[in-house]
């Protein structure tokens, strides 16, 4: 298959910065966002959610932004920390499943791989 | 840190034999998803598993299988490995399905040569 993912996005920022991490989702349906931090050799980290009935969540130092129109979601790292370098996933989740019990099914983006200097 | 453990941490396999990842959920999560990660990409859904039944699957063949224990445990089966199956094979418990936030695990590292 195509190989996007060797093509990550990258965002570089200097420590104390803020940082504006952006996705585009595809399902229109889909009304739950997940933000997730990975570390090399780690699995994916929660870090901040919110619903489709919300339009801004904060969390500490972290804000996301949902605007359903164009499908965008946005992650803001306030003073950024060399240790908040990874790669940055944004995660849709669609319940699907007709009758019986639905399942909620993440599909990511691409991912950001966000690079902070001292 | 999250409560998920996977099993073992790392595996190599040749061509063609089967392989079987094992998951741990968090204490309270009765709902066990297994995503594939190949190398630079986002985590796919391969399936869920709830209360021992695959309650949905991702657009993966027959060949992945998987099964959910009585405490929520959960494992992941592959057979006729192909080269392509090399990937970071990601777990993740949910206190239900739906709409629940997710916590993975560290996942386990396959290559298959």
């Amino acid at each position: 298959g195509e190989n996007v993912g060797l093509h990550l996005p990258t965002l570089s920022v200097q420590e104390g910065d803020n940082s504006i991490i952006n996705c585009a989702y595809s399902n229109s349906a889909s009304d739950y966002f997940i933000w997730y931090k990975q570390e090399s050799g780690k699995g994916p980290q929660f870090i901040i959610d919110i619903r489709s009935n919300m339009d801004k969540r904060q969390g500490q130092r972290v804000t996301v932004l949902l605007n359903k129109t164009v499908k965008h979601l946005s992650l803001q790292i306030a003073a950024t920390q060399p240790g908040d370098s990874a790669v940055y996933f944004c995660a849709e989740n669609s319940s699907e499943g007709a009758g019986g019990t639905s399942y909620g099914k993440l599909t990511f983006g691409q991912g950001t791989i966000l690079t902070v200097h001292p | 840190e999250t409560g998920v453990t996977q099993s073992p941490t790392h595996l190599i396999k040749t061509r063609g034999q089967q392989v079987t990842l094992r998951c741990s959920s968090q204490s309270g999560h009765n709902t066990v998803s297994w995503y594939q990660q190949a190398l630079g990409q986002g985590p796919q859904f391969i399936f869920q598993y709830y209360r021992e039944e695959e309650n949905g699957r991702g657009n993966f063949p027959p060949r992945f299988s998987g099964l959910q224990f009585p405490n929520y445990s959960s494992e992941l089966n592959v057979n006729a490995l192909e080269l392509d199956d090399s990937a970071l094979y990601l777990c993740a418990s949910s206190r239900s399905t739906g709409f629940n936030e997710q916590y993975f695990g560290p996942g386990t590292r396959l290559t298959v040569t």
